[in-house]
């Protein structure tokens, strides 16, 4: 089955700052790749995600590029906030639709 | 979201107790899935079901079971609950249709086994 790594585990930056999450994948049949942020105590919401079709997605200050040939895809944020603090996962999802999920990393901005 | 539910938010159980985790949703979606979430691990699939005649394992699914009673439906049982499924559960849909396979999470059952 499809197995998701990613890194940094954790991860603290100054407020303005951009933060930089890395995910690899196995399967290469994955075709999807969502990002989700998970609040303290609340559940995880996507923020964005990428097809295999293409290569970068920009959404105001958050961005996701994918390198399909490495398997890696990655979360950028730029100018961050001290919203932006929270765990974000990356996953990742094939034909079938069942998605795969990496282990989170807690980005902390600091004001 | 409002419109996948799950109770009971919070349970407290002992070791070798029979418990039940309950997951609703208005959203009409075919798929539903239930996940644990453990510090450091992530997010894992213990089962899904793509739609109420459909069961399948996931990643974690040993000690635990599920029914999908309805569309709307899909229970989470711990036939005999050990410490180490000590965890935040989470259910959640996803709708095929979409072009792209969004995954809505309830608000989470935080269990304790003792």
């Amino acid at each position: 089955g499809e197995n998701v790594e990613q890194h940094p585990s954790t991860l603290s930056v100054q407020e303005g700052d951009s933060a930089v999450i890395k995910c690899t994948y196995s399967d290469s049949a994955s075709n999807y790749f969502p990002w989700y942020k998970q609040e303290l105590g609340k559940r995880p919401q996507l923020i964005i995600d990428i097809r295999s079709n293409v290569g970068e997605k920009k959404d105001q200050r958050i961005a996701v590029t994918l390198n399909k040939t490495a398997k890696h895809f990655s979360l950028h944020i730029t100018e961050t906030q001290p919203e932006d603090s929270a765990v974000y996962f990356c996953a990742a999802s094939g034909g079938y639709q069942k998605v795969t999920f990496g282990t989170g990393t807690k980005l902390q901005v600091i004001p | 979201d409002a419109d996948v539910t799950q109770t009971p938010r919070n349970r407290i159980t002992k070791t070798g107790k029979r418990i039940m985790l309950e997951c609703s949703q208005t959203k009409g979606h075919d798929r539903m899935y239930w996940y644990r979430q453990d510090p450091g691990l992530g997010l894992r699939l213990i089962y899904y079901s793509f739609d109420v005649k459909d069961i399948n394992k996931g990643e974690i699914s040993d000690g635990y079971s599920v029914s999908r009673q309805a569309q709307a439906k899909f229970s989470l049982s711990l036939e005999s609950a050990i410490p180490n499924q000590t965890a935040l559960y989470f259910c959640a849909t996803s709708d095929p249709g979409q072009v792209k396979e969004t995954q809505y999470f309830g608000p989470g059952t935080r269990l304790l086994v003792l």
